[in-house]
């Protein structure tokens, strides 16, 4: 089992949804998740860190279920600008290392 | 304006030829990484450095060597040695013990 895992989608859903993805981790010793965006042929460009339950900042919410070993990013009233792919990294006690699992892409449509 | 920059944007390469790929960031972070992104992938580590002068091996090194005589500066060395370079190589810093990673623009290598 891969160490981070996520759906790669595509999520294709119309403007103004409410879309949620999730993303699966096998080290029940991760201390921290955060949700990178990236667009097409750019770099990954920080969304959201999750030190806690969760976070939430604007239309995203993260929430962080240790229990099951899996963090989700829900997005609320979804834009065009959306679209891109979301990765997701947690970091364990091994100092900055962070391991990425391979992303969801989400299309929002008009 | 503090940040990472990368150069070249785009690399193309010989089979057979050693390439540098610069990073560069202003923000005094003392961690930096190299990511290896294949199309439809997410990011492997390749190699990173915690402090001036010292760096690890990531999870696929091989094929790959590192310097880190600045703080300010990561440079990648894609040598011959691998046997699959094109890829997207991005680089990142980050401030020790704060996980948040911030990243350059990307190098994208090809070999003819």
């Amino acid at each position: 089992r891969k160490e981070v895992e996520q759906d790669p989608g595509p999520f294709n859903v119309p403007e103004g949804a409410t879309v949620a993805f999730n993303c699966t981790y096998s080290n029940s010793a991760s201390q921290s998740f955060f949700w990178y965006r990236q667009d097409c042929r750019k770099e990954p460009k920080l969304l959201m860190s999750v030190y806690s339950s969760g976070n939430e900042d604007g239309r995203f919410t993260a929430q962080l279920n240790r229990a099951s070993q899996y963090i989700s990013l829900l997005i609320r009233d979804s834009k065009l600008s959306d679209s891109a792919t979301y990765l997701c990294g947690h970091a364990s006690n091994a100092g900055n290392m962070l391991t990425f699992g391979g992303g969801t892409r989400l299309m929002v449509k008009p | 304006d503090g940040g990472i920059t990368q150069s070249p944007k785009y690399l193309f390469r010989k089979e057979g030829q050693n390439v540098t790929l610069s990073c560069e960031q202003n923000l005094n972070h003392d961690a930096m990484y190299w990511y290896r992104q294949d199309p439809g992938q997410g990011l492997r580590l390749i190699y990173y450095s915690q402090i001036v002068n010292d760096f690890q091996k990531g999870d696929i090194a091989e094929g790959y060597s590192v310097s880190r005589e600045k703080k300010e500066s990561f440079p990648l060395t894609v040598t011959s040695a691998q046997k699959n370079p094109t890829a997207f190589y991005l680089c990142a810093s980050s401030t020790t013990g704060v996980n948040e990673q911030f990243f350059g623009p990307g190098t994208r290598l090809t070999v003819l």
